[in-house]
């Protein structure tokens, strides 16, 4: 079975700060590992992910995010954070010999002026 | 391109109804899958439809289920609805060969 743990339900961090969310995971395969951001009553939007190749794979809006075999992690990363980055962020792994995908149970991001 | 489209956007129904969800995929997208959120539990799968063939299925009962016609597009049904379905109801399509998932807005569904 495959799993997501993001450790933090809530992240606070000033405008022009690094942020980091932080993710690990656990799958029986290669992994697929995804970042999605959820703002108030909307879908989620796809931000970046990891298949295979570099560790540091870099998104949409300034996001990058490192994966970490040896720790099983995937922490999303920001060097200077927007109050427009508040939000909701998921992180999700895909087996690579499965088909669906599970999130994590998702962590409020708020940035303050 | 048109994103992911789902109908309606809200539904109020009253316990032992059924309901029908809609999701519209992005255009070429063959894989739509869909997700009940609620504050409680997250984001659950509860099903993923290829070709118009399940491929993947969540743990759900059976009162959920869904199908995908042969244009991509995709219907969930909840038969005999209970308070604790009430949940936002998102639906994803991806492209083949490709991994990441764009969602729709949801349908959020309110039993009483």
């Amino acid at each position: 079975a495959q799993s997501v743990a993001q450790p933090e339900d809530q992240v606070n961090v000033a405008e022009g700060n690094p942020l980091t969310v932080k993710c690990t995971y656990s799958v029986s395969g290669n992994p697929y590992l995804f970042w999605y951001v959820q703002y108030p009553n909307r879908g989620l939007q796809f931000l970046l992910k990891y298949i295979t190749g570099d560790n540091l794979v870099k998104g949409s809006y300034g996001f990058e995010a490192e994966f970490n075999k040896s720790q099983t992690s995937f922490h999303l990363k920001k060097p200077s954070a927007l109050v427009s980055d508040s939000a909701l962020y998921f992180c999700a792994v895909r087996d690579s010999n499965a088909g669906k995908s599970t999130f994590g149970d998702g962590t409020t991001l708020t940035v303050k002026p | 391109k048109a994103g992911v489209t789902q109908t309606p956007r809200y539904l109020i129904k009253t316990r032992g109804q059924q309901v029908t969800l809609s999701c519209s995929p992005i255009s070429g997208h063959r894989s739509v899958s869909w997700y009940q959120q609620t504050p409680g539990q997250g984001l659950q799968f509860l099903f993923e439809y290829f070709s118009e063939t399940q491929r993947n299925k969540g743990n759900f009962p059976g009162r959920f289920s869904g199908r995908q016609f042969s244009n991509s597009r995709s219907e969930m049904n909840v038969s005999t609805l209970e308070l604790g379905d009430s949940a936002l109801y998102l639906c994803a399509s991806s492209a083949v060969g490709t991994h990441e998932q764009y969602f729709g807005p949801g349908t959020r569904l309110t039993v009483t």
